[in-house]
């Protein structure tokens, strides 16, 4: 079945630096989301790209979906402790059974 | 404010004591979905429900059966929980399917825990 891969698991910087997740999926998608889920917190929808080659900035997060429409990152500038949570992509294939599939999500923490 | 309600919030069921969790969502959205999350992992779509329609995963176990009674309200029921159905139920809205406008409203989430 479609697997959805992302990376790095855990990821712990410095407050200020910067970070970035990467999702890549088996096959090819339609579109792909991005949700945050702060500690204890719920998933809260971020963003969804659906064309080749997309790039959307939202403050400080930029996020990109790849030519091929089988990968996609998030890049945080200048990370704040508001940032710190577990950051999901989640790919809707183009064929098949129309279902969101999840990344296994990268956690992020801060150090201030 | 429009928002996906879930109740009760925290769970403790015995081995074996079936289990209800309910959800509901004031935005009257089409689709509601239950996903299952253990700790440290993704989100699991265990079923969902377009409008009156139901769709179950493949995988998931038959000891979990939903109902929608309405628009607004959705069930999960665990007839016999296990140890291993220990985990946060999530239950998420969309205003459309997953083609369409699909961006997901999750709501708070159960946890349960099973003795």
């Amino acid at each position: 079945g479609q697997q959805v891969m992302q990376i790095p698991q855990y990821q712990h910087v410095q407050e200020g630096e910067d970070f970035t997740t990467y999702c890549n999926s088996s096959t090819t998608l339609s579109n792909i989301q991005w949700y945050k889920q702060r500690p204890g917190g719920h998933p809260v929808f971020l963003i969804q790209l659906v064309k080749s080659g997309e790039v959307k900035k939202q403050k400080r997060l930029t996020f990109q979906f790849g030519e091929a429409k089988k990968n996609s990152s998030l890049h945080i500038t200048a990370t704040q402790t508001t940032d710190v949570g577990t950051y999901f992509c989640a790919g809707l294939r183009i064929q098949g059974a129309q279902k969101l599939v999840f990344g296994q999500g990268t956690r992020l923490t801060i150090n201030p | 404010d429009a928002m996906v309600i879930q109740n009760p919030r925290y769970q403790v069921t015995q081995f074996g004591k079936p289990v209800t969790l309910s959800c509901s969502q004031t935005l009257n959205h089409n689709v509601m979905y239950w996903y299952q999350q253990k700790s440290s992992q993704a989100p699991k779509l265990l079923f969902h429900y377009y409008d009156k329609d139901f769709n179950n995963e493949a995988d998931t176990p038959d000891n979990f059966q939903s109902r929608r009674p309405n628009t607004s309200f959705c069930f999960l029921d665990i007839r016999s929980p296990g140890l291993g159905d220990a985990a946060m139920y999530l239950c998420a809205t969309s205003r459309d399917g997953v083609a369409g406008n699909n961006e997901q409203f999750f709501g708070p989430g159960t946890r349960l825990t099973v003795l």
